[in-house]
Parts: C-alpha cells; structure tokens; sequence
C-alpha cells in the first residue's frame, strides 16, 4: 500500500530564512504528488501539485523518483508562511489522496 | 454553492449516539470524498463518491460508519453507537471530475467530540 512520511511535526524557522518542508513516499508506481497548507483558521487548500511543475507564494517542490521524495521549499520564509502542511499521494488519476501526517511551520519575526 | 459546506461545524454527543454529519459539495462537482482528522494522524481516507456511488468505501474504519449521497450532490456521513475513539474533525471535499486534476476543493470540517 503507498505511504506518506512527513517526519517532521514542527519546523520552526526566522523570517528570511530557507525552509525545506521533508516529504518521503512509498509506492512502487509513478504517483501523482501534490502539497496541501491549512493556515490558521481556515480550510485546507491546495498549494501546489508536481505535474504542475510552478512555484505558488515563492514555493517549489521537485518530486525525486529516486530518492521518493518531493520536498517542499522556499528560499526565504515569510511569517505569513506560518501553517500547517500536508504531504500527499495519489496513486493515478481518479484515485483518492493519500495524507502524510503534516507539519506544523513557524516563522518567527 | 460557492464553497463546500458541512454541517455542523461542531458536534457533542453521548457514547452510543448516532450521529449524521452533511456535506453539499460545489454545485457540479462529481466526485465527493470524506475524511478523517485526528491529532498526530494527518487525513485517513473514509469513503469516495462518484456520484451517487461509491466505487471506494475502503476507508470506513467499522460497520458503525455508513454514508450516502443521493441526487448527485449532498452527502451524509452516519456514524452509528459512537465511541470516544470517533472524535475527530471529519473533512470533506469535492472536485470537478473523477481525476480531480485540479485538486480537491475541502470544507471547513464537522468537529465531533464523543463523551
């Protein structure tokens, strides 16, 4: 069955600086990767999706078919970039998303 | 509608209550799923529509757990004999079409607390 790791809960980081949000993937296929932000109070959103290949508010993320991994980045840390994010898979098109557990992001003034 | 709404947005019951929680996704979005959100364990799928069917329910943790969607719209989520163990923030979400190429659109989410 595929998985989703995101071993980190919570990353705290200074405004300004690089973040690198870690997400690992089991499965044997080719998996549809995509990253989902739920600020404060609000409801889960989508931010970005691999096949998309974009950068969303100066985020990327590069799936690894390699390494299985599909990390997300941004070079420098807004405090507005405070949330929580969710790692997730899907196995082919019309299959259902498979989350990783999140991580918490702080960015602290 | 211009978001997906769910109903209502905190719930508390008694263990062994049943409960029915309601989801009317975005006007013309095919495909319905739910999920579930506890503390430290991220989304765990429940069950997806396509429709009004169901083509997966691998995600309902017991036969206590039903749900249904008629008219090609709103959903109901029955969780029958509660147990502390359902708490949780119960999420769902639609998309245009079965491949959900642009991403799922979710709700705010129904918080169920059982005591």
């Amino acid at each position: 069955a595929q998985r989703v790791t995101q071993p980190e809960k919570l990353l705290s980081v200074f405004k300004g600086a690089p973040v690198e949000l870690k997400c690992n993937y089991s499965y044997s296929g080719s998996p549809e990767l995509f990253w989902y932000v739920q600020y404060s109070r609000q409801r889960l959103q989508l931010l970005l999706r691999h096949i998309s290949r974009e950068s969303i508010k100066g985020f990327t993320a590069d799936l690894n078919k390699g390494e299985t991994s599909f990390h997300l980045k941004k070079p420098f840390a807004q405090e507005e970039d405070s949330a929580m994010y969710y790692c997730a898979l899907r196995r082919s098109s019309g299959d259902k998303l498979t989350f990783g557990t999140g991580t918490r992001l702080a960015v602290r003034p | 509608g211009a978001g997906v709404s769910q109903s209502p947005s905190n719930k508390v019951t008694e263990k062994g209550k049943d409960v029915e929680l309601r989801c009317d996704p975005i006007s013309g979005h095919t495909a319905l799923y739910w999920y579930r959100q506890s503390l430290g364990q991220g989304l765990e799928f429940l069950i997806y529509f396509q429709g009004n069917s169901a083509p997966d329910k691998s995600g309902l943790p017991s036969d206590r757990f039903s749900a249904e969607r008629t008219g090609g719209s709103v959903s109901t989520l029955t969780i029958q004999r509660t147990q502390q163990e359902d708490s949780a923030v119960y999420l769902c979400a639609s998309s245009l079409a079965r491949t959900g190429a642009h991403g799922y659109t979710f709700g705010s989410g129904t918080r169920l607390t059982v005591v």
